[in-house]
């Protein structure tokens, strides 16, 4: 059974440029959220799907969105990218729309802005 | 911000018990206490959690004292692989998968 599959594993773009990451979760999960974790922190939460719609939202700009596809994948799209949106960006997924007790996570993607 | 504090960092012996202590002075009645930890480029893994009891699995066991403002995890005979950041976490379940993660604890487990 493979757990939460993110792609890429590395990405590099430069300032302005637009970046779409991409999750598969966990075989019976139907729920997704996206975190940023900077370099010597804690992950940030950034959003969550459920039903292919947005349900929770983190503090972060409208740059960042996401979609969910009918077979719970998702995708993580930032645009106009910052240098301080280098980060390492993780996926989490769960069943029961969220509200189960453990949540799973990916190994992430490493994005780096230039 | 996060609603809980811990040390930065702590060192551990090789097959000793590790007692990572956090404090949540703040939390609320149906608010959990959970566990994560997160092994050099890999994602958070869920390590265990609890409401009001303790708790014990096959990674660790959560001590939380009876007024539920402090916690802590023990890992029972700790092992180089066990060397991970450890993060406390206060959850309520109807915020779903919105985890709020302080700076965690990094705990060194040496030979």
């Amino acid at each position: 059974d493979a757990g939460v599959t993110q792609s890429p594993t590395h990405l590099i773009k430069t300032r302005g440029q637009q970046v779409t990451l991409r999750c598969s979760p966990k075989s019976g999960h139907d729920t997704v959220s996206w975190y940023q974790q900077a370099l010597g922190q804690g992950p940030q939460f950034i959003f969550q799907y459920y039903e292919e719609e947005e349900r929770q939202r983190g503090n972060f700009p409208d740059r960042f969105s996401g979609h969910q596809f009918p077979n719970y994948s998702s995708e993580l799209n930032v645009n106009a990218l910052l240098l301080g949106d280098s980060a390492l960006y993780l996926c989490a997924s769960s069943p029961t729309g969220g509200y189960d007790e453990k949540l799973f996570f990916g190994s992430g993607t490493q994005l780096s802005v230039l | 911000d996060a609603k809980t504090t811990q040390p930065p960092s702590m060192d551990c012996a090789e097959g000793r018990a590790a007692n990572l202590p956090c404090n949540h002075s703040t939390i609320s009645g149906n608010e959990y206490v959970y566990w994560y930890r997160q092994i050099h480029s890999q994602g958070p893994q869920y390590i265990i959690h609890g409401l009001k009891n303790n708790e014990t699995n096959e990674m660790a066991s959560l001590i939380i004292t009876e007024d539920r403002k402090s916690s802590t995890l023990i890992l029972p005979h700790a092992t180089l692989r066990d060397t991970a950041v450890y993060y406390c976490i206060v959850r309520l379940m109807e915020y779903g998968n919105k985890l709020v993660f302080g700076a965690g604890t990094i705990l060194r487990v040496k030979s």
